[in-house]
């Protein structure tokens, strides 16, 4: 069964440093999303993507924060200048119905 | 905030037993679905009912949603040891070009066994 991949699985870098976490959506899907998880917190929605812009994001993505979709498979979460707060778990999930997103199993990004 | 809130944050049960975990929302919905994460780990889809519906089962799960009160339940029956994680109920409404997910903040099921 087709699923969500992302790399890294865990990412550890100083603040201040730029940081590119990777997602592979399921192939025929057309909306891509990011979303953050703080360590024992709920899950928060940071953007949506489809037809190659952004069409939703929230208020925790920041001019620090930027997607891109590279090419046909890659879907990029850019943070500028991290910060200890950025850290966290990713999650990218991709859809291609009106309901279920299909996420994958995170990056878990570390700030020090 | 069309934000899920579940209760209890945190449930203990002994292996066996029926596990209930509840969300309430604020706004309309399309669909509500239930996720499961294990520590540290992904999201794992559970089930999904839409908002036209007011019951679903698989396997031992059993959802209810109720649009009036803006709330839905998960159950669990005979819960076993690895039954053990958090799970989120994700709210989702319709959007132009977007469907809107937003998250609760999650009950740990924690079972004993």
């Amino acid at each position: 069964e087709p699923e969500v991949t992302q790399t890294p699985s865990h990412q550890v870098t100083q603040m201040g440093q730029e940081v590119i976490l990777r997602c592979v959506p399921i192939s025929n899907h057309l909306y891509f999303y990011w979303y953050r998880q703080i360590l024992g917190q709920k899950v928060e929605f940071l953007v949506s993507f489809y037809n190659n812009e952004i069409s939703e994001k929230s208020e925790i993505f920041d001019d620090q924060f930027s997607v891109e979709r590279p090419d046909g498979s890659n879907f990029t979460l850019k943070i500028r200048s991290t910060k200890l707060e950025d850290s966290a778990m990713y999650f990218c999930a991709s859809r291609v119905g009106p309901d279920t997103q299909y996420f994958g199993p995170g990056t878990r990004l570390t700030v020090l | 905030s069309q934000q899920g809130e579940e209760d209890p944050q945190a449930l203990s049960i002994q292996e066996g037993e029926n596990a209930t975990m509840n969300c309430s929302y604020k706004t309309s919905i399309n669909n509500l679905q239930w996720y499961r994460q294990n520590s540290g780990r992904g999201l794992v889809h559970l089930i999904l009912i839409r908002s036209n519906e007011r019951e679903k089962h698989s396997g031992r799960l059993r959802v209810t949603l109720d649009t009036s009160k803006k709330s839905s339940s998960l159950l669990i029956t005979a819960s076993r040891a690895a039954d053990t994680a958090s799970y989120f109920c994700a709210t989702v409404r319709w959007g132009y070009n977007n469907n809107d997910m937003r998250f609760g903040a999650g009950t740990r099921l924690t079972v004993k066994p």
